[in-house]
């Protein structure tokens, strides 16, 4: 079965510095790998997504990830931090058979201090 | 409409009692889910449908928990006599067939 694991519950970045947010997965096949945004009170927003081609993807809001099958990684990086970006990110995992159920991490909630 | 619809958006309901929630999804979807998603954790999935069919209710946790697309459009979930453990967000999504899903803001439930 598959599974998301997301080993940062918080963090805390100054605003304008660099941010990593770490997901690694486990899935016998290549994933479909998703990266989403949760602000208060809001539903979902997808940032990026990796199906296949290119390992390094680029998504909304300055937002990339890079796809690392050696290391079951698909870690999000954005070079300057924004207070806006301070919310919720959920890593997932979906079958590459389609969208039909995607498979969620814990989620790592992102602070941004002045 | 212009994104995926619920209501209502929060819900206290007294333990035992039954709660419908409703979701809209964006015009022409064909793919429809329902997540839950559980204070400080991430969603799960409970069921999908395409169209009017129900093809995964895997992610349902007990013959207490309904969802219906009876027209392949508007979708309700039903939990019945609600207890503590089902108070969650739960989140409804849609697409178009073989791409990305579109979250609604949610549905908060409280059970009390």
């Amino acid at each position: 079965a598959q599974s998301v694991t997301q080993p940062d519950i918080h963090i805390t970045v100054s605003e304008g510095a660099s941010l990593e947010l770490r997901c690694n997965y486990s899935y016998g096949a290549t994933p479909y790998l998703f990266w989403y945004v949760q602000s208060p009170g809001q539903g979902l927003q997808l940032l990026l997504k990796y199906f296949s081609g290119d390992t390094l993807v680029q998504g909304i809001k300055g937002f990339e990830a890079e796809f690392k099958r050696s290391q079951s990684s698909f870690n999000l990086r954005k070079p300057s931090v924004h207070w806006s970006d301070a919310a919720e990110y959920f890593c997932a995992v979906g079958e590459n058979t389609g969208f039909q159920k995607l498979v969620f991490g814990t989620g790592t909630r992102l602070l941004v201090s002045p | 409409g212009a994104g995926v619809s619920q209501s209502p958006r929060y819900k206290v309901a007294k333990r035992g009692q039954d709660v419908a929630l409703r979701c809209d999804p964006i015009s022409g979807h064909v793919s429809l889910f329902w997540y839950q998603q559980a204070l400080g954790q991430g969603p799960e999935f409970l069921t999908y449908f395409q169209n009017e069919a129900q093809l995964d209710k895997s992610g349902l946790p007990s013959d207490r928990f309904f969802a219906e697309r009876p027209e392949g459009s508007v979708s309700t979930l039903k939990i019945q006599r609600t207890q503590q453990e089902d108070s969650a967000v739960y989140l409804c999504a849609s697409s178009l067939e073989a791409s990305e899903a579109f979250f609604g803001q949610g549905t908060r439930l409280t059970v009390v």
